[in-house]
């Protein structure tokens, strides 16, 4: 079955620390990627994407994310997190046979402390 | 240039009434998605509609709910006879293209709907 896997649904980092948050998934083909992140009554703001080409994409607010075909994993990264990095996080997939809708992760809730 | 606009953002109702909640997409888009997150649970998608037609329904429920998105005004997703179980954030995404991996899908802000 089709699937989006975010193994830790809870993770407390030191401001200023690394963080990285997994994502796997299950699908016949490589789909298209994304990371979403959530602050507390907001809606979701992308992070960042990935559809073909480098392996290793940039977005916002200072993330990043590999993506390894071997591994079927898309895992976000950021080398020094601040406090305002508190939310919860989603990764999520388009089939690329999908009319454009998302399937969603359960999350990763990022805690930061001082 | 205002982005996806959801109302209301905070909505209580008693099991068996109903349930309105209004999206409206950015600006010059015409394909807007709803998803529902539930308790602890990412968010699952429910139902894609351009204007005019619904294109995929498949994340609906079968029964009670429904959703619109007429050639005028927002689209709707309503929730008839609502239950305890239907408490949940309901976020709308809107685009201004088809096709999959379109990087622009921006979300709204959801709707807090609370069953008593």
């Amino acid at each position: 079955a089709q699937s989006v896997t975010q193994p830790d649904i809870h993770i407390t980092v030191s401001e200023g620390a690394s963080l990285e948050l997994r994502c796997n998934y299950s699908y016949g083909a490589t789909p298209y990627l994304f990371w979403y992140v959530q602050s507390p009554g907001q809606g979701l703001q992308l992070l960042l994407k990935y559809f073909s080409g480098d392996t290793l994409v940039q977005g916002i607010k200072g993330f990043e994310a590999e993506f390894k075909r071997s591994q079927s994993s898309f895992n976000l990264r950021k080398p020094s997190v601040h406090w305002s990095d508190a939310a919860e996080y989603f990764c999520a997939v388009d089939p690329t046979d999908s009319w454009g809708k998302l399937q969603f992760g359960a999350g990763t809730q990022v805690v930061v402390t001082p | 240039n205002a982005g996806v606009m959801q109302n209301p953002r905070h909505l209580v109702r008693r099991r068996g009434q109903e349930a309105r909640l209004r999206c409206s997409p950015m600006k010059g888009h015409s394909h807007v998605y709803w998803y529902r997150q539930l308790p602890e649970e990412g968010l699952k998608f429910m139902v894609y509609l351009q204007k005019e037609n619904i294109i995929d329904e498949s994340g609906m429920p079968k029964e009670r709910f429904s959703a619109e998105f007429p050639k005028e005004g927002p689209s709707i997703l309503r929730i008839q006879q609502v239950v305890r179980g239907d408490s949940a954030a309901y976020f709308c995404a809107s685009k201004n293209s088809p096709g999959p991996g379109d990087e622009k899908l921006f979300f709204g802000s959801g709707t807090q709907l609370s069953v008593l």
